[in-house]
Order: structure tokens, then C-alpha cells, then sequence
């Protein structure tokens, strides 16, 4: 139980254009939804929370105008990347609260390269 | 802010060898999680322990959580290659409304 599905797996865009990645919560209903980044090698890093119903919070250092988080139900949650830039390129992976206070699932990422 | 510090960052052994990741903090957590992640997919789930002291084993791996809850390590016997990938321990706190801490990750590679 407790699956998150991410889609796309990969996407290829060029820069200047937006991407939209999405995160459904399978067989829970996910108020709390995480986002994070991820570079080669290295940690997650959050990039925000997004509350059902709710604006999503974001890190310090994150902007929310190029990274729009949409969490309009309790099965999905949206990250949108506007005007993409080659800089934007990375590993994106959303994580589900499907149970307080451990219960947290991963999705299987979303590979971004702008080019 | 709280930090996770997860040491080492790189390890490569041979097979058979035991190894130990260290997750140390300055600070209380409610709950540590250690999670592994292959390239390309996200982190999977391999514990979770909440009592201070407490141990955990999962076949070959086991897991201990510091008497004070500050810290964690997770220790591999008689690695395998298949042990490759991605090691993560993430805390979680009461007063970071839900949000896990992430140590810096250890790159594992397990040479046949």
C-alpha cells in the first residue's frame, strides 16, 4: 500500500518552455505532499510542502514563481516548471504523507533536462 | 535549523566486507529513517526507529538509534554487490510539521 505515481519518468524541453510533473497518491489520500530536487550523487533537497487546499510553502532560496506547486485534490499534486532554463535541469521526487507522524512515500522521480 | 551529518559520503568495498554509515546531529528527532535509493528511481524505505536505543536488524543490515535520539547509524555485514546504491537517513522532528531531515547521502559501491 501507500503508492505514489510520478509522471513523467524523464522529460526533454527546451529552455524558455514549461514542464509539469505530476504526483497521484494511489491508495491514500495525501493532504501533505513533499517536494524535493536532487543532484548526482547528493541528497534530497526540499523544495517545498504543499498542503491539500492550500498554497505550498517553500524552502528558503526557492522560487515560487518558477516552481508553481498546485495541490488541488487529495490524490494529486503538481509541480510546474516555468520558463525552464539548462540550470533547471535536475532529478525531481515527490514524497506522500500517507500516515502520521512516519508514514512517508516516495515517487519514482522525474528526470528533467532542458536543453 | 536542524542538520543531519551522514558520514562517510563515498565508500567502496569488496564483497564480504562490513561497513557502518553514521548519521549524527546536534539536535532531537522523533523518528530516523534510513532509506535506499538506486539511480534513476526514488528512495525506498528500509526502517524506521523512534525509541531512543533502540535496534533494528533487516537481514544482513542493522540499524541503531542513539539513547538520546540525536543520532543513527545503520551497519552492513558481509556486504554483497547487490548492496549497491544510495544510503539516506532522514529525520523527522515534532516541530518541523512533517517534514523530513535529509543527511548528505553515502554512495555505497560493493565490488564483486
Amino acid at each position: 500500500g501507500a503508492v505514489v505515481s510520478q509522471h513523467p519518468s524523464r522529460v526533454i524541453c527546451k529552455s524558455g518552455t514549461s514542464v509539469k510533473i505530476e504526483c497521484r497518491s494511489l491508495d491514500f489520500q495525501a493532504t501533505t505532499m513533499f517536494w524535493y530536487r536532487q543532484f548526482p550523487k547528493k541528497s534530497l533537497m526540499l523544495m517545498a510542502t504543499s498542503n491539500e487546499g492550500s498554497k505550498a510553502t517553500y524552502e528558503q532560496g526557492v522560487e515560487k514563481d518558477k516552481f508553481l506547486i498546485n495541490h488541488a485534490s487529495l490524490t494529486l499534486s503538481t509541480l510546474t516548471v516555468t520558463s525552464a532554463h539548462p540550470e533547471d535541469s535536475s532529478f525531481y521526487i515527490c514524497s506522500g504523507r500517507w500516515g502520521a507522524p512516519y508514514g512517508y512515500t516516495f515517487g519514482s522521480g522525474t528526470r528533467l533536462t532542458v536543453v | 535549523t536542524q542538520l543531519l551529518e551522514q558520514s562517510p559520503q563515498f565508500l567502496s568495498i569488496q564483497e564480504g566486507e562490513n561497513l557502518t554509515v553514521y548519521c549524527n546531529s546536534s539536535s532531537v528527532f522523533s523518528s530516523l529513517q534510513w532509506y535506499r535509493q538506486e539511480p534513476g528511481e526514488g528512495p525506498v524505505l528500509l526502517v524506521t526507529v523512534v525509541t531512543g536505543g533502540e535496534v533494528k536488524k533487516l537481514k544482513r543490515l542493522t540499524f541503531q538509534f542513539g539513547d538520546a535520539r540525536k543520532d543513527s547509524s545503520l551497519h552492513i555485514t558481509a556486504a554483497q554487490p547487490g548492496d549497491t546504491g544510495l544510503y539516506l537517513c532522514a529525520g523527522g522532528a515534532d516541530n518541523q510539521g512533517g517534514k523530513l531531515i535529509f543527511g548528505q547521502g553515502t554512495e555505497l559501491s560493493v565490488k564483486p
